[in-house]
């Protein structure tokens, strides 16, 4: 099982602020990985799809970079709505595996 | 546009099965596999397995199996996750979720199942 290692776990940061979000794969998975938004009591949300693909309607403050083992979640100027939890998850092998998650909370 | 609504809320007991359907509109059925995924209270996603509408093949979790199954209604292009011989570490919020080259571009709205005496 391949597993995706996330930090930090949580992080306190002040709007128009750049966040930067690590994900490290035990093992590579190419450009398999796949990015999430999870506001509380709502259903994931994609962000950035294949590392770093953007996806239509998401913020292009959003940005994903990275292969092999090593990927980055970038948000380039912090809004207060992006108070939320960020996953990343590969789609490599199965079975499929999610990091344990990184919570952004707002200043 | 895309919508996948799941079924409501269960409270069941240690032992007991459960089905969580998942009705899906908006697109061709049997283009996209379909995932479950589900999420602990306040913990992470944990996926569950897979299903291919077009073929009926399936492929599931190893700490689940035996447990688990994903059937479908083609005809109300419906899929459904059924869990048996449920313990309390099976309750969660249950999310069914398309797949599309491998990401999850949509997610139905949950279904909270707690198992408890």
């Amino acid at each position: 099982e391949i597993v995706l290692t996330q930090s930090p776990d949580f992080q306190s940061v002040t709007p128009k602020e750049k966040v930067t979000i690590t994900c490290r794969a035990s093992q590579s998975i190419g450009s398999d990985l796949h990015w999430y938004q999870q506001k509380p009591g709502q259903s994931p949300k994609l962000l950035i799809k294949s590392a770093s693909q953007s996806i239509s309607g998401v913020p292009s403050r959003f940005r994903g970079s990275g292969s092999g083992t090593d990927f980055t979640l970038t948000i380039m100027s912090l809004e207060a709505e992006d108070a939320a939890a960020y996953y990343c998850h590969q789609s490599s092998s199965l079975p499929e595996t999610f990091g344990q998650g990184t919570n952004l909370e707002i200043k | 546009q895309v919508q996948l609504v799941q079924s409501g809320a269960e409270v069941k007991k240690p032992g007991a099965s459960v089905k969580v359907s998942c009705k899906t509109s908006g697109y061709t059925f049997t283009d996209y596999f379909m995932h479950w995924v589900r999420q602990s209270p306040g913990q992470g996603l944990e996926w569950m397995g897979w299903m291919n509408p077009q073929s009926g093949g399936t492929g599931y979790a190893q700490k689940l199996q035996g447990r688990v199954a994903m059937p479908m209604d083609t005809s109300i292009s419906t899929v459904y996750m059924e869990l048996s011989r449920l313990t309390s570490d099976d309750t969660a919020v249950y999310f069914c979720v398309r797949e599309y080259r491998g990401s999850y571009d949509f997610w139905g709205q949950g279904t909270r199942v707690t198992v408890s005496s």
